[in-house]
């Protein structure tokens, strides 16, 4: 089956600074790696996806790329915010199969 | 914009009791799973639900746990006979046509077995 793993586990950046956190697949039959928020006590937010189609996909100060030959994809976040910090899950999956999830990022802005 | 429901929010149960989480998946969605993330770990799945039957469950939803879908709008997940390694947070999820389509998590009810 499908493993996925993420790095790093935490992560401490300044405010205004970007957060890079970055997640391997082994399952090249993967085709959505979406990417969950997860604020405590809430159940994991979709903040972003990539399909395996599109190398890139931006939405304001988040973006995702996608690399299918070394089978790996990154969330990016620029001009990080106090509101950024939260446990962050990349996840794989194919078709209408289940989602795989990383082990998870706890990210921490430091005002 | 559409939800995932689930009730309750928190539930505490004696070991041995049985239990029944209740979700109430986007009412256009197809695909139900459910999921559990024990405290601190990564989120897991359970079990995915399609057609009226599962379609695929992992190791982990073993003979003490099932699945239905009562009605048109509710779908539920009980477990047998609860043991300590039961208390998690269990998370509901539905999807529409393919996974990538409007997949969307419940808020999730956090089960404490004692």
């Amino acid at each position: 089956g499908e493993n996925v793993e993420q790095h790093p586990s935490t992560l401490s950046v300044q405010e205004g600074d970007s957060a890079v956190i970055k997640c391997t697949y082994s399952d090249s039959a993967s085709n959505y790696f979406p990417w969950y928020k997860q604020e405590l006590g809430k159940g994991p937010q979709l903040i972003i996806d990539i399909r395996s189609n599109v190398g890139e996909k931006k939405d304001q100060r988040i973006a995702v790329t996608l690399n299918k030959t070394a089978k790996h994809f990154s969330l990016h976040i620029t001009e990080t915010q106090p509101e950024d910090s939260a446990v962050y899950f990349c996840a794989a999956i194919r078709r209408n199969e289940k989602l795989t999830f990383g082990t998870g990022t706890r990210l921490t802005i430091i005002p | 914009e559409p939800e995932v429901t689930q009730t309750p929010s928190h539930q505490v149960t004696q070991m041995g009791q049985e239990v029944i989480l209740r979700c109430v998946p986007i009412s256009n969605h197809l695909y139900f799973y459910w999921y559990r993330q024990i405290l601190g770990q990564k989120v897991e799945f359970l079990v995915s639900f399609y057609n009226n039957e599962i379609s695929e469950k992992s190791e982990i939803f073993d003979d003490q746990f099932s699945v239905e879908r009562p009605d048109g709008s509710n779908f539920t997940l009980k477990i047998r006979s609860t043991k300590l390694e039961d208390s998690a947070m269990y998370f509901c999820a539905s999807s529409g046509q393919g996974v990538s389509y409007g997949y969307t998590f419940g808020s999730g009810t956090r089960l404490t077995v004692v």
